[in-house]
């Protein structure tokens, strides 16, 4: 099975600031034959379900504001909140679905 | 708009069966994969399955085969999950998830894009 290890557990981030989510595979989420990396954020907040925020690791999902963004490739991958808003506190959690059994990280919480 | 209505509460003691309901409306069910996702209480997301609407293709993971079973009612846009043999760890709450798909001579999931509301499950004597 592909390990998903996100880091940090957690991070207090203040208004207006950056925060940075990693998230590494076991093994390469890349498909050489299309270029794509199979790989997903979604943000989840208290008591609602989880929310696709970036899939090909980069693509963001339709009404995502742009200050969310992914980036990365092979087995390392970004989730970067710009000018961090009240709203974007939350749970993230990065999903491979290269492969099944599809796994995810254990989830990174973003607070103010 | 696209949404996935799942069924209510359920709870069950250990050892009973439990089945969920995912209704789909605002698109065609025969043309999205249906993965079923499960979160246990301030844990994380656990992925279970999946199956096609299109031709009932499924795919468990291993964690659970022999004791889940997917199911789907193309009349109705509704996907079914069935859980056996309920232990106390299978307290959570059960997603269903949209899944964009390619449909080609082999199926292909890919993301998760739209989710249900989720469906608690507990499982206590």
């Amino acid at each position: 099975d592909i390990v998903m290890t996100q880091s940090p557990d957690s991070l207090a981030v203040s208004l207006g600031e950056r925060a940075t989510i990693n998230c590494k595979s076991s093994q390469s989420v890349l498909n050489s034959s299309n270029n794509k990396n199979y790989l997903a954020w979604f943000q989840q907040k208290p008591g609602q379900p989880p929310k696709l925020v970036v899939y090909w690791a980069s693509t963001r999902d339709s009404g995502v504001p742009d200050r969310l963004s992914g980036s990365g490739s092979g087995t390392d991958f970004t989730l970067t909140i710009s000018n961090l808003q009240a709203e974007d506190v939350a749970v993230y959690y990065c999903q491979q679905y290269y492969t099944t059994p599809w796994t995810f990280g254990q989830g990174t919480k973003v607070e103010i | 708009q696209v949404q996935l209505v799942q069924s209510g509460a359920e709870v069950k003691k250990p050892g009973a069966s439990v089945q969920v309901s995912c209704k789909a409306s605002g698109y065609t069910f025969t043309t999205y994969v249906i993965s079923w996702v499960r979160q246990a209480p301030g844990q994380g997301l656990e992925w279970m399955g999946w199956i096609s609407p299109y031709n009932g293709k499924t795919e468990y993971a291993r964690k659970f085969q022999g004791r889940f079973t997917m199911t789907k009612d193309t009349s109705t846009s509704t996907a079914y999950m069935e859980l056996r043999s309920l232990r106390s760890d299978d307290t959570a709450v059960y997603y269903c998830a949209r899944v964009m798909s390619i449909f080609g001579v082999v199926i292909t999931p890919h993301y998760m894009d739209v989710w249900g509301k989720g469906t608690p499950v507990s499982v206590s004597s």
